[in-house]
């Protein structure tokens, strides 16, 4: 199947760093990227939808200034925690759509994810 | 998008087969089910999905009632590999639209 990287795939950073993960779909073009977030024992909660060469599309609650998403190419987005603090530790996961079809159904690619600590 | 309900947790032995339930009781006919895994500290990958007919591929079967009110997982040999949080999900949109969205899952322990 198609492959789906982030980077780093972990990090730590002080309160008050800004810190950018990066999500790249390896062998297809994806127009469209979601990230996700996810904390100890809980679910994956939706944040954002990434959309190559426009505005992400933020869910309720989500802080579009603090969650910064640019979605330069088709096969890159990237999300930057700006001014992070401890309650932004989280593990954050990307996905992609293969928009070439090569599944029928359009089947969704998720990264391995990216752990950030905040200290 | 209809809710799900899952068992929080389950246990198998492996080599048998893992039977995971979900019930969607207010699935409408426009809706699709899809079944995900998440291992520990990993992405979620993407298992198999259906409408209404049984499906089956490399990594499981889904078996769907009749009525679509209900849904069973079929690992049909389970290994320790397996231990992971499966997430059903049910979404009417599919293709370009469809987004997953996770509920809890049913963490799904394979024991020697």
């Amino acid at each position: 199947g198609a492959v789906v990287s982030q980077h780093p795939s972990w990090v730590i950073c002080k309160s008050g760093t800004s810190v950018k993960i990066e999500c790249r779909s390896l062998d297809f073009q994806a127009t469209t990227m979601f990230w996700y977030r996810q904390f100890p024992k809980q679910s994956l909660m939706l944040m954002a939808t990434s959309n190559e060469g426009s505005k992400a599309t933020y869910e309720q609650g989500v802080e579009k200034d603090k969650f910064l998403i640019n979605h330069a190419s088709l096969t890159l987005s990237t999300l930057t925690v700006t001014s992070a603090h401890p309650e932004d530790s989280s593990f954050y996961i990307c996905s992609a759509r293969d928009q070439g079809g090569r599944a029928a159904y359009n089947e969704q690619f998720f990264g391995p994810g990216t752990r950030l600590t905040v200290l | 998008d209809a809710k799900t309900t899952q068992p929080t947790s389950m246990d198998c032995a492996e080599g048998r087969a893992a039977n995971l339930p979900c019930n969607h009781s207010t699935i409408s006919g426009n809706e699709y089910v899809y079944w995900y895994r998440q291992i520990h500290s990993q992405g979620p990958q993407y298992i198999i999905h259906g409408l209404k007919n049984n499906e089956t591929n490399e990594m499981a079967s889904l078996i769907i009632t009749e009525d679509r009110k209900s849904s069973t997982l079929i690992l049909p040999h389970a290994t320790l590999r397996d231990t992971a949080v499966y997430y059903c999900i049910v979404s009417s949109a599919s293709g370009g639209s469809y987004i997953p969205t996770f509920g809890r899952g049913t963490s799904l322990i394979v024991h020697p």
